[in-house]
């Protein structure tokens, strides 16, 4: 398995707390992505890192913003938490562009705002 | 716009006989489609790709088809086993793009 470390595995917090979920890797790969899964949605990408403080939007960051400060950790912040953040929050690494072949997950972390 | 879409949210199979899950696309620049498979409280873990000049990719049980022209995707598993039960995603990437695009999967019972 892909050395993908999630923490924490499960979080209940209230609607406007801050919240920060943490994702580290110890293959040393380039690319880091964060994807939340919903019913009805799939897997949607929030923000992705292509190295050390390099990092963009995907999909679905409004409300979320990330941090890469070392090759290893990809921290999503949730500013002020709501509702509609309630979901499965997954990262995933990979050390190739864009085939996909080479992309793995962690084990998510499921997120409930009360 | 959704640009990968999974119709069927679920489908049931008995064990022995073929699962087909299908997935249609609408942007013909995607140069890979995969498959990947997730159960219950684990992460999606990846199962089979094709690139785009195929039409074919076979891997043991599981075969995948494009279809270019009629911008659609399907797996084949031959044949189904109680362990093929899970969650199926569909994705697709294009070059130079960091981003896979997840249609909304479609949960596989096989029965025994």
């Amino acid at each position: 398995d892909a050395g993908i470390t999630q923490s924490p595995r499960h979080k209940v917090t209230e609607t406007g707390t801050p919240v920060t979920l943490r994702c580290h890797q110890t293959e040393n790969h380039r690319y880091m992505y964060w994807y939340r899964q919903d019913p009805g949605h799939g897997l949607r990408l929030i923000h992705y890192s292509y190295g050390v403080k390099d990092t963009d939007k995907g999909e679905v960051s409004d409300g979320y913003s990330v941090s890469r400060s070392k090759t290893e950790d990809f921290l999503l912040t949730l500013e002020s938490a709501t509702s509609s953040q309630t979901s499965v929050y997954f990262c995933a690494i990979s050390d190739v562009q864009a085939t996909g072949e080479k992309l793995f997950f962690g084990s998510g972390t499921q997120l409930s705002v009360l | 716009d959704q640009q990968v879409k999974q119709n069927s949210p679920s489908l049931s199979v008995q064990e022995g006989r073929i699962s087909i899950l299908n997935c249609d696309y609408t942007n013909s620049m995607f140069d890979y489609f995969l498959w990947y498979k997730k159960y219950p409280a684990e992460g999606p873990t990846f199962l089979i790709s094709i690139s785009s000049i195929k039409d074919k990719n076979e891997d043991g049980r599981f075969t995948v088809f494009l279809n270019k022209s009629a911008k659609h995707l399907s797996l084949h598993i031959v044949p189904s086993q109680p362990g093929d039960s899970a969650v199926y995603f569909c994705a697709n990437s294009g070059a130079g793009s960091y981003q896979l695009t997840f249609g909304k999967g479609t949960k596989l019972s096989v029965i025994p």
